[in-house]
């Protein structure tokens, strides 16, 4: 199975600042015939369901403010938030669909500072 | 639009079955895969597999194999997602998730409600 490791777990950032979000994949999720990143970020909350983000590793999903941006590739990958906005909390997950099981990783919790 | 229609919460004993439903409507269901995720309480998103609503076919997790069914009914747009043997550790949020047209491997654009099932004698 690939895995995928965030870092940080947890994160605090001032409102207006930038959030960084890591995730590693134990290996290439970089599907060579098509040069995608089999990779998406969900945003979470409370009492919800998961949220897509970003797939393909820096698409975004139609109606996602812009300040979210994904970028990386091959097992490298990161999620930014440009501006913190309040209502960025969350738990963030990444996720491959290169090959299954699919699987995620542990989240990061996003608060304000 | 497209919606996701989840069954309502379960309390199960140790070593029952659940059945969950997932009502698709807004889109053509046998056009796009449907995968199911959950989640235990507090921890992060574990997948289970994916069944293709056109075929019937399925994959699974392996460490879901022996106990889980995912099944669909075409004529009212429901997909289903059966787990046997329950444990106190199955207790979680359920969520289908349906992915891109014609094509497994692809980010989960829309998501259910979600349906909590317990475990507990």
């Amino acid at each position: 199975d690939i895995v995928m490791t965030q870092s940080p777990d947890s994160l605090a950032v001032s409102l207006g600042e930038r959030a960084t979000i890591n995730c590693m994949s134990s290996q290439s999720v970089l599907y060579n015939s098509n040069n995608k990143n089999y990779v998406s970020w969900y945003q979470q909350k409370p009492g919800q369901p998961p949220k897509l983000l970003i797939y393909w590793a820096s698409t975004r999903e139609s109606g996602v403010p812009d300040r979210f941006s994904g970028s990386g590739s091959g097992t490298d990958f990161t999620l930014t938030i440009s501006s913190l906005q309040a209502e960025d909390v969350a738990v963030y997950y990444c996720q491959q669909y290169y090959s299954t099981p699919w699987t995620f990783g542990q989240g990061t919790k996003v608060e304000i500072k | 639009q497209v919606q996701l229609v989840q069954s309502g919460a379960e309390v199960k004993k140790p070593g029952a079955s659940v059945k969950v439903s997932c009502k698709a409507s807004g889109y053509t269901f046998t056009g796009y895969y449907m995968h199911w995720v959950r989640q235990a309480p507090g921890q992060g998103l574990e997948w289970m597999g994916w069944i293709n609503p056109n075929s019937g076919g399925t994959d699974y997790a392996q460490k879901f194999q022996d106990r889980v069914a995912m099944t669909r009914d075409t004529s009212i747009s429901t997909a289903y997602m059966e787990l046997s043997r329950l444990r106190s550790d199955d207790t979680a949020v359920y969520y289908c998730a349906r992915g891109a047209p014609g094509i497994a491997a692809a980010p989960s654009h829309y998501w259910g409600q979600g349906t909590l099932v317990t475990v507990s004698s």
